[in-house]
């Protein structure tokens, strides 16, 4: 089953905060996060795992509630060059040496200047 | 420079033609991945190979073939058995357990 994400889309004012969620159903070991700009391939913005700690790099930052199975990224000070489609990927490792990721359906940042 | 590659961009298909959709990385990464992207419904996971000569269905794998002959090398098969094979692929590698990286995906179209 796939994660859900909130909110679908956001339009922010460049310097404006935002926050984006990603809820699983399922017991999970790790949570990942991915930015994708249109035409372009996803890239990897960071990994949470179980019992970690938040993560994050310069004005981005997330963390992971392993009771509620929850994730949420933080965007700071939000820049043009933030807009795109985030996705989470969660992974539960039910057999270690098999690790798959499932996605969410994606949160679209639209940043104006 | 590391990376991976797929091939070709964009890609064209008759109803009921075979089409293979070609992904080779550098990277020495065992694990290799294939997905598939529609509008609004994210990343599917359709095939996975954590090793060489080993490979298991992901989410929607019905109607797609792959192969692991090679580390390097991790072709997906659409087959006229898919109905709907109209959407971006995008193929992806990794260490195992950590971070993915993504080629720049084929856009397929069915005619």
């Amino acid at each position: 089953q796939q994660p859900v994400q909130s909110p679908q889309a956001v339009i922010l004012r460049e310097g404006e905060d935002a926050v984006i969620n990603c809820s699983s159903s399922k017991a999970l070991y790790s949570v990942h996060w991915y930015r994708q700009k249109h035409g372009e391939a996803p890239v990897f913005l960071m990994i949470l795992l179980k019992g970690g700690e938040q993560k994050g790099h310069d004005k981005i930052s997330a963390s992971f509630n392993e009771k509620k199975q929850q994730s949420s990224l933080y965007l700071t000070a939000s820049q043009l060059s933030y807009s795109g489609t985030y996705f989470c990927g969660t992974e539960k490792r039910a057999n270690f040496g098999n690790e798959k990721l499932t996605f969410g359906t994606g949160t679209r940042l639209t940043i104006i200047p | 420079d590391g990376g991976i590659t797929q091939s070709p961009k964009y890609l064209f298909r008759k109803e009921g033609q075979n089409v293979t959709l070609s992904c080779e990385q550098n990277l020495n990464h065992d694990a290799m991945y294939w997905y598939r992207q529609d509008p609004g419904q994210g990343l599917r996971l359709i095939y996975y190979s954590q090793i060489v000569n080993d490979f298991q269905k992901g989410d929607i794998a019905e109607g797609y073939s792959v192969s692991r002959e090679k580390k390097e090398s991790f072709p997906l098969t659409v087959t006229s058995a898919q109905k709907n094979p109209t959407a971006f692929y995008l193929c992806a590698s990794s260490r195992g357990g950590v971070e993915q990286f993504f080629g720049p995906g084929t856009r397929l179209t069915v005619l």
